[in-house]
């Protein structure tokens, strides 16, 4: 089954609200990653976390290796913020790669 | 800082053709990714060098595709005799080191269309 479960799949929400978005994992993971994909495709780093939490502006991030989840909140949404968002975690096996989420596509309305 | 580069954006192919993507890591970064995401499978990883040579190919198809690193500026992606569900964005990445703890930095990806 997939390592790495990311909810919700879609999320709207009005331009100054907020919410979060959660990865769970199967298997014991090192670090995670979130990313941003923008309309043109491109994968936009927002956060690598080995534990605990980074913020950055209207986003912070929380890793918890041992109960195994990652959130992504974002607050006071903008119009920008548009677009699918992916959580990537690399497990503690050595393995370099990452494994993905399948995604939150997220629309900021006005 | 141009980021990780591939070349070429886009590529539309015959079935049986080949086709060789490019990318181009971040300079210093001593570790490139190739994964590639499509709507049914989303991102699936591929393959990995560090410092230029094969780490982790676990997840290359075991037939039509290979990758190189000839040197550290740049990696290709090669796929033989190309089927439609070939078809995908092809993405790269690279990192400083590729050990623990390690960012990966993508490029902006090659659209395949195998027709």
């Amino acid at each position: 089954g997939d390592q790495v479960e990311q909810s919700p799949s879609a999320l709207s929400l009005h331009e100054g609200t907020g919410s979060a978005l959660r990865c769970n994992f199967t298997t014991t993971m090192r670090a995670v990653q979130w990313f941003q994909q923008n309309s043109r495709g491109s994968l936009i780093n927002l956060f690598y976390l080995a534990s605990g939490t980074k913020e950055n502006g209207r986003l912070k991030s929380t890793f918890n290796s041992k109960e195994s989840y990652s959130t992504l909140h974002i607050r006071d949404a903008q119009l920008e913020d548009s677009g699918t968002y992916f959580c990537a975690a690399l497990n503690t096996e050595g393995a370099d790669r990452l494994t993905f989420g399948k995604g939150t596509q997220l629309i900021i309305q006005p | 800082n141009a980021g990780v580069i591939q070349t070429p954006r886009h590529k539309v192919t015959g079935k049986g053709q080949e086709a060789t993507l490019w990318c181009e890591p971040i300079s210093g970064h001593s570790a490139v990714f190739w994964y590639r995401q499509t709507i049914v499978q989303g991102l699936e990883f591929l393959t990995y060098f560090r410092n230029q040579a094969p780490i982790d190919d676990s997840g290359m198809p075991k037939e039509r595709f290979s990758a190189q690193m000839p040197n550290q500026s740049h990696s290709t992606l090669k796929i033989q005799s190309t089927q439609p569900q070939d078809s995908a964005v092809y993405l790269c990445a690279s990192s400083l080191d590729g050990g623990a703890e390690d960012t990966q930095y993508f490029g902006p990806g090659t659209r395949l269309l195998v027709l």
